[in-house]
């Protein structure tokens, strides 16, 4: 099955500093990967996604990458604000399952 | 639209006792997610159902867990008896049915602590 490595598990940051985490999966055929973010005390919820088909995609502040041929994709996000604050999730899916492989999160913090 | 609802959103129990968490999945989505959160073990899928039949229930821990889906707009997971090493943050997601790039919207979550 597949098997996602997150990594920094903590990012300390200061506000207008960019952040990046970084995601490994093993499983070549997974072809959909979201990014969830949760903060204190409430659900995970999609902030991007990207699929197998593009190298890159922007949205606002944050930017997700793939390599494909290296296995693996990365959040960028930019001049950070406070309320970037939160546990940053990255999953892995295989083409035809339904069930994503998340990895272990990434616990941002952004100083003012 | 409402969104994934869950209930209860906490809940106190003292080990032993059964457990009945509940959800209500997004109206027209065709799949529904049990997932437990804990700081240890970080998100863990318990199991996957697909049009109300369950698909991939290898996450469930042991005998003690068992979930169900009687309709499309409904599902239960259920612990009996509990112990406190359930204790965790319990969530349902959905996603709709289609080309394979589907996202899962995650309920508020249930947060259990076992006494």
């Amino acid at each position: 099955g597949e098997n996602v490595e997150q990594h920094p598990s903590t990012l300390s940051v200061q506000e207008g500093d960019s952040a990046v985490i970084k995601c490994t999966y093993s499983d070549s055929a997974s072809n959909y990967f979201p990014w969830y973010k949760q903060e204190l005390g409430k659900r995970p919820q999609l902030i991007i996604d990207i699929r197998s088909n593009v190298g890159e995609k922007k949205d606002q502040r944050i930017a997700v990458t793939l390599n494909k041929t290296a296995k693996h994709f990365s959040l960028h996000i930019t001049e950070t604000q406070p309320e970037d604050s939160a546990v940053y999730f990255c999953a892995a899916r295989s083409g035809g399952s339904y069930i994503p492989t998340f990895g272990r999160g990434t616990s941002l913090i952004v100083h003012p | 639209d409402a969104g994934v609802i869950q209930s209860p959103r906490h809940e106190v129990t003292e080990m032993g006792q059964e457990v009945t968490l509940r959800c209500k999945p997004i109206s027209g989505h065709n799949s529904l997610f049990w997932y437990r959160q804990t700081m240890m073990r970080g998100l863990e899928l318990l199991i996957y159902f697909n049009n109300n039949v369950p698909i991939d229930d290898s996450g469930m821990p042991e005998d003690r867990f068992s979930a169900k889906m009687p309709n499309a707009s409904f599902s239960t997971l259920k612990i009996q008896p509990s112990e406190p090493r359930d204790s965790a943050v319990y969530f349902c997601a959905s996603s709709p049915r289609g080309s394979g790039w589907e996202t899962q919207y995650f309920g508020p979550g249930t947060r259990l602590l076992v006494l």
